[in-house]
């Protein structure tokens, strides 16, 4: 089966850095997505990787190692507006999404 | 309208009773999606098009069906609503499936509880 595994709910500190992984199985590979979802709201795009290596966006990040089947996103200088769902996704053999659950991430003063 | 939008925002419904869901985008995307959004469970779709004229069945698609006469809408139909097709339904829409980024935009999401 096809199966997207990340941590239920994280906690950092504001001004802080934080890595939110992903581990996928997937049938076929076409890229892997980050997608920020606040509470109540629609996910909104952070990322997209097909390749290996860092991706970098101000200040945010988001890796992918394909032979490895994980990715990660970084998120740099905290703030408390980043308080919010990051969902993994993965377009698999026939370019449909499989996505993860989220990782909840809480940000505190 | 700016984007997708999506009706009804919220829907309370009767269980065997119809339902369609409105969804339209003004983006002249080729692709539309719709997912539902299940706490402790990551998206999951339900059917997509690729372009206007055709539809697919994603993961779940059982008691729903979808239509798309032109490229703008993209209504999903509950024939019988049961109890466990309660959940938050999202529409969302890329320039095309497959290809590339393909990053997918998403309505506002219309919260379905069926009783």
């Amino acid at each position: 089966g096809q199966n997207i595994d990340q941590p239920t709910e994280m906690t950092a500190t504001e001004g802080a850095i934080v890595q939110i992984n992903c581990t996928y199985q997937t049938s076929g590979f076409n890229g892997l997505f980050w997608y920020q979802q606040h509470a109540g709201e629609a996910p909104t795009f952070l990322s997209y990787n097909v390749l290996d290596g860092l991706e970098e966006k101000g200040r945010f990040s988001s890796f992918l190692s394909r032979s490895k089947g994980y990715s990660y996103l970084l998120l740099k200088e905290l703030q408390m507006k980043d308080s919010a769902s990051y969902l993994c996704a993965v377009s698999d053999s026939n370019y449909q999404l499989i996505w993860g659950a989220g990782t909840k991430l809480i940000i505190k003063p | 309208i700016a984007g997708i939008t999506q009706a009804p925002t919220s829907q309370i419904l009767a269980a065997g009773r119809r339902m369609t869901l409105r969804c339209t985008q003004d983006m002249r995307h080729n692709a539309m999606y719709w997912y539902r959004q299940d706490l402790g469970l990551g998206l999951r779709l339900i059917h997509y098009s690729n372009t206007a004229g055709t539809t697919g069945k994603g993961e779940v698609p059982d008691g729903y069906s979808v239509s798309r006469a032109n490229t703008d809408d993209f209504p999903l139909t509950l024939a019988s609503a049961v109890p466990s097709q309660t959940s938050v339904y999202f529409c969302a829409s890329s320039d095309s499936m497959g290809g590339g980024t393909d990053e997918q935009f998403f309505g506002p999401g219309t919260r379905l509880t069926v009783l």
